[in-house]
């Protein structure tokens, strides 16, 4: 099956600083989510990008399907910008069985 | 919020008993879906419903039944727990807009066998 890798595993910033957060795979791929996941345990839709560029407030994304890999861009990061963040996948359409990667641990500190 | 909620939130329950947690949606959604999230895996796909009584297997189904009699409820079953299904269990769904089946997720049952 696909395989779905992120990095970093972990990034500890200031809050106020940029972050960038990678998603590489090894196919082609149909559905690309990124997800933030709170200190709650709750998952957060961010972006459904499978190519191009979205943004939104302070997050944008960038999905280059070509070359397999997916950007998370977070910028002036808060102290709620704590958190997992899960890259996600599917290869077949009407049948979207998303495959996760292992997520990047992002700590924001005052 | 997609209307989605889990029951129970929290269970603690004793190796070989039976335990069936349940989603429910409220915008009748056809695609629904049942991830564990264990230290170090993500979230994987146990199994997923296309339909009413149509139901099919994902990446970790072993140990695992589903049902779904209703389009708004998606049983997943344990019917005999072990230690090693102790875990987080998410409910998704998604539907066909256009070109997207984005999924959205509940807010997780922490199940935990003893």
């Amino acid at each position: 099956g696909i395989q779905v890798e992120q990095s970093p595993p972990d990034l500890i910033l200031q809050e106020g600083a940029n972050s960038t957060l990678r998603c590489n795979f090894s196919d082609s791929v149909n559905n690309l989510q990124w997800f933030h996941q709170n200190p709650w345990g709750q998952l957060i839709n961010l972006f459904y990008i499978p190519s191009g560029t979205k943004q939104n407030g302070r997050l944008s994304a960038t999905t280059v399907a070509t070359e397999r890999y997916s950007l998370l861009y977070i910028s002036s990061s808060q102290t709620t910008d704590s958190g997992v963040y899960f890259c996600a996948v599917t290869t077949n359409f009407g049948n979207e069985k998303l495959t996760f990667g292992t997520g990047t641990r992002l700590t924001i500190i005052p | 919020d997609a209307g989605i909620t889990q029951s129970p939130r929290h269970k603690v329950t004793e190796t070989g008993t039976p335990v069936t947690l349940r989603c429910h949606q409220t915008e009748n959604h056809r695609y629904m879906y049942w991830y564990r999230q264990d230290p170090g895996h993500g979230l994987r796909l146990i199994h997923y419903s296309y339909g009413v009584k149509d139901t099919d297997k994902g990446e970790v189904s072993d140990g695992y039944s589903v049902s779904r009699s209703k389009t708004e409820d998606f049983l997943l079953t344990l019917e005999s727990a072990t230690s090693s299904q102790t875990s987080v269990y998410f409910c998704a769904i998604s539907d066909y807009s256009g070109r997207e089946y984005e999924q959205y997720f509940g807010p997780g049952t922490r199940l935990t066998v003893t």
